[in-house]
């Protein structure tokens, strides 16, 4: 499978506060990027997808995709308690999926 | 948007048994199904890709003969895990692929717990 790289964390961020994540994958024949958010003891949910280069905004997250550096991060505005959570980046270049080991972020009420 | 569900949340079995699980796509065909396992603090590990109607492939190193894969349909499949033992304790996820999007549905994960 692919290596997919994350920063394992904690991280920490206050209510309110922005949360940066980052991403880098080895395989430049990679097309397809994802963020998935897991909760303790559940599945991993789809937050975003990025194909091409730049950034991609839904709500208050952001997608950045960097295919020359091999880098994709994803941002969360306005922190919530609630997006409490292991986050795990993805990466395809066929149909399947290989997956970082995830970053876990704790927002401070 | 997509539903995948999976049988049985969780399962606790005793050593040397056999555990069937099912993970079914509610209101879609998926032409490929995917089951990943996941131990505890680690990520998802792809352990075989199936195609309705052929023989899955399975990931290095993970037995075929253990974990077997049925994909019956275009709406269910099943991953038998053989003679089960305490390492084989983990969270098992399958997902779903349909026949237009790129995108992966997955299921709630069972629990597999065994004594």
């Amino acid at each position: 499978q692919k290596e997919v790289e994350q920063n394992s964390g904690p991280l920490s961020v206050p209510e309110g506060a922005i949360a940066s994540l980052n991403c880098t994958y080895s395989d430049r024949g990679s097309q397809s990027f994802f963020w998935y958010r897991q909760y303790s003891g559940k599945s991993p949910e789809l937050i975003m997808f990025i194909y091409s280069n730049g950034d991609k905004e839904d709500g208050r997250f952001t997608a950045q995709l960097n295919k020359a550096s091999q880098y994709v991060s994803l941002l969360i505005r306005d922190s919530q308690p609630s997006d409490s959570a292991t986050y795990l980046c993805a990466v395809s270049g066929d149909y399947k999926l290989s997956f970082g080991a995830g970053t876990t972020v704790t927002v401070r009420a | 948007g997509a539903v995948v569900s999976q049988h049985p949340s969780w399962v606790i079995c005793k050593s040397g048994t056999s555990v069937k699980i099912e993970c079914r796509s509610l209101d879609f065909q998926a032409t490929t199904m995917f089951w990943y396992r996941q131990f505890p603090k680690q990520s998802l590990m792809l352990m075989a890709t199936s195609n309705e109607g052929s023989k899955a492939t399975y990931e290095q190193g993970v037995e075929k003969d253990k974990f077997l894969i049925n994909h019956a349909s275009l709406t269910l499949s099943t991953l038998t895990v053989t003679s089960a033992h305490p390492e084989d304790s983990s969270f098992y996820i399958c997902s779903a692929r349909g026949r237009v999007s790129n995108e992966q549905f997955f299921g709630p994960g069972t629990r597999l717990t065994v004594l």
